[in-house]
């Protein structure tokens, strides 16, 4: 079955700077990739999404990178900001949600 | 628009007592879905649904289980409550078809002693 791994498990970083996030998968017909950030006490919230047939995704601050040929894929925030603290969740996909595995998560701090 | 609503937010229970956690969304989305979130594991899959009356199992079902009487509740079981599955619980829903984004629920979090 598909296995996503993600780092650093850790972040920080200054407010104003970038901040990337990698993950890798092992599943080459895997073809949804999802993004989601986690703010303590809550559940995970779908920030970004991209699928196979395009390498770039770009909202604003964030964008998500995907290479399937190495078969890894990035998140991208610019410009952090306070409010960008959060764990942060990859997600590759193949063909349902339900085969939709996750990675660890990213613990990311952003100081003022 | 409530989205995803779980209930109850947290509960303590004793090693072989049973429960539910309640899920239930307002969307008419067809899938539906409970996750299990354990330090440094990521979500773990546990049951789905495709619809009312259709379920089936995820990576880590053992212990729970799920029923879908109707389009807009999910509930999960706990049969007789081990340690193990002390967790923090979340329920998900999304359209059915491509895999597309989640809608989470805010989360149970339990603890068996």
């Amino acid at each position: 079955g598909e296995n996503v791994e993600q780092h650093p498990s850790t972040l920080s970083v200054q407010e104003g700077d970038s901040a990337v996030i990698k993950c890798t998968y092992s599943d080459s017909a895997s073809n949804y990739f999802p993004w989601y950030k986690q703010e303590l006490g809550k559940g995970p919230q779908l920030i970004i999404d991209i699928r196979s047939n395009v390498g770039e995704k770009k909202d604003q601050r964030i964008a998500v990178t995907l290479n399937k040929t190495a078969k890894h894929f990035s998140l991208h925030i610019t410009e952090t900001q306070p409010e960008d603290s959060a764990v942060y969740f990859c997600a590759a996909s193949k063909g349902n949600n339900n085969d939709m595995r996750f990675g660890a998560g990213t613990r990311l701090t952003v100081k003022p | 628009n409530a989205g995803v609503t779980q209930t109850p937010k947290f509960q303590v229970l004793k090693t072989g007592q049973s429960m539910t956690l309640q899920c239930a969304q307002d969307m008419n989305h067809e899938y539906m879905s409970w996750y299990r979130q354990d330090p440094g594991m990521g979500l773990r899959l546990i049951h789905y649904s495709v619809g009312a009356g259709i379920t089936d199992q995820g990576e880590v079902p053992n212990g729970y289980n799920v029923s879908r009487s109707t389009t807009e509740d999910f509930p999960l079981r706990l049969l007789s409550a081990a340690p193990s599955q002390t967790s923090v619980y979340f329920c998900a829903s999304s359209r059915q078809g491509a895999p597309s984004g989640y809608t989470f629920g805010s989360g149970t979090r339990l603890t068996v002693v």
